[in-house]
């Protein structure tokens, strides 16, 4: 079954504490990407990589890292999480080109105490 | 830079009334056109899709139009149904200099009351 998988679903942390949200795709797709929901802002894009090795910023890249060693792999990164990253965050991939859809994971809900 | 215009909601319909969710576009050139649904606890999948002015997308009942002329993606349902609750999102794509820049509108919540 073609699917984008996050882990973990579900994580409390405390400020400072670095965590790993990992993505993962079965679909081959080059593009992958991170956004993170939150009430009345909608769907904001963190990072996103066109490939294996490129990656940069979206429009809300502060306080988060990615990398991309492999085609099918996306971590996100909290090297020290603060409470204002409290959120839905979701991964997605799709093929590279105009017109392609995205496919995305069931997410993860972050809280930082 | 490229942007996403639709209203928050939520939107409270009683079943079978007919749906419009205005979004509207800002964009260089042409880009690809979407409406993603997001049910309760679930992340987004694609809903409907246009690529190039004119095209309409359908699908479970479903419309949107890709309107050039007025940089919008209206999405329109004729009858809606309890189980078509859920937030719905308009995004737009856009391929520039080898980089792909995919932009989300807020999100409009959909209400259905029996």
């Amino acid at each position: 079954e073609a699917q984008v998988t996050q882990n973990p679903r579900y994580l409390i942390t405390v400020t400072g504490k670095k965590l790993t949200v990992t993505c993962s795709q079965n679909m081959n797709h080059e593009y992958m990407s991170w956004y993170r929901q939150d009430p009345g802002l909608g769907l904001r894009q963190i990072y996103y990589s066109m490939n294996v090795e490129v990656t940069d910023k979206g429009d809300v890249p502060e306080g988060y890292k990615v990398s991309r060693k492999e085609k099918r792999n996306f971590p996100l990164i909290l090297e020290s999480p603060s409470p204002n990253q409290t959120s839905l965050y979701f991964c997605a991939s799709s093929r590279q080109g105009e017109g392609y859809e995205q496919y995305f994971g069931p997410g993860t809900r972050l809280t930082v105490t | 830079g490229n942007s996403v215009t639709q209203m928050e909601g939520p939107v409270t319909l009683s079943e079978e009334a007919f749906l419009t969710i205005n979004c509207t576009y800002t964009a260089t050139g042409y880009p690809s056109l979407f409406w993603y649904v997001q049910y309760p606890g679930e992340g987004l999948q694609l809903l409907l899709k246009a690529t190039k002015a004119d095209d309409k997308g359908s699908n479970k009942g479903f419309e949107a139009t890709y309107r050039k002329e007025t940089t919008s993606f209206h999405l329109e349902k004729g009858s809606v149904q309890v189980s078509d609750s859920a937030v719905y999102f308009c995004a737009l794509s856009r391929w520039s200099g080898g980089y792909q820049k995919v932009t989300f509108g807020i999100g409009t919540k959909l209400q259905v009351i029996p």
